[in-house]
């Protein structure tokens, strides 16, 4: 079965506004992945967060991760038509033979 | 410069041919891989090689085979091509296996099987 789930599969919001997304996964992890796929392209990677780590930035990005609730959320902030893309979260089971496992993705539309 | 370059990005092809997707890496990685993503955007791992040696292989039928002459290099041969193997497919590298690392991928090779 699936490791990653993102929630929700599909979001469209406004440029400038805030954009959330959801990832929860069933078992423990040494590190989540997100990456972006814009149309027609490959996957991009966007931030990694380790397991021991709650919460890392980069640019307009926020992830957070609880290892309690085996969640995690990518927050686009001021988001730009440029931003419309596909997000996936990829989990690494701990302990497991080295592969990521990916979520079936988010679809994100940002509407100028 | 691309850093994970695929040839060909389109591959249209009768069911029963055998054909081949070739990558190459100049970021000087030791880890690669090849993925496919079916049409519903689901990514899943098909092998994966660390310096030559083969160290993730999946539940893929024994009709593709991947081969790295070099650690910059990882190609992946089908044969017998059937429907079902319609998808995209997309090679990705990292500094080291584990997967402890960001991947880098490639814009990926769209299959179609006639």
């Amino acid at each position: 079965s699936q490791q990653g789930e993102e929630d929700p599969q599909a979001l469209s919001i406004q440029e400038g506004e805030n954009a959330t997304m959801n990832c929860s996964y069933k078992t423990s992890i040494n590190n989540l992945q997100w990456y972006r796929q814009n149309s027609g392209r490959g996957l991009v990677h966007l931030i990694l967060i380790r397991s021991n780590e709650r919460e890392k930035h980069s640019g307009r990005l926020r992830v957070t991760l609880d290892t309690s609730k085996k969640s995690s959320s990518l927050l686009i902030t001021a988001s730009r038509a440029a931003d419309t893309a596909s997000y996936f979260c990829a989990t690494l089971v701990a302990g497991a033979n080295s592969k990521l496992t990916f979520g079936k993705g988010i679809t994100l539309s940002v509407r100028p | 410069d691309t850093a994970v370059s695929q040839t060909p990005k389109y591959l249209v092809t009768q069911m029963g041919n055998d054909k081949s997707i070739k990558c190459e890496q100049n970021l000087g990685h030791d880890t690669m891989y090849w993925y496919k993503q079916d049409s519903k955007k689901f990514l899943k791992i098909m092998f994966s090689y660390n310096n030559k040696e083969l160290i993730i292989n999946e539940t893929v039928p024994n009709r593709f085979s991947p081969k790295s002459p070099d650690k910059a290099h990882l190609n992946l041969h089908i044969n017998s091509l059937e429907l079902g193997d319609s998808a995209v497919y997309f090679c990705a590298s990292s500094l080291g296996p584990a997967a402890r690392q960001p991947q880098h991928f490639g814009d990926g090779t769209r299959l179609s099987i006639l």
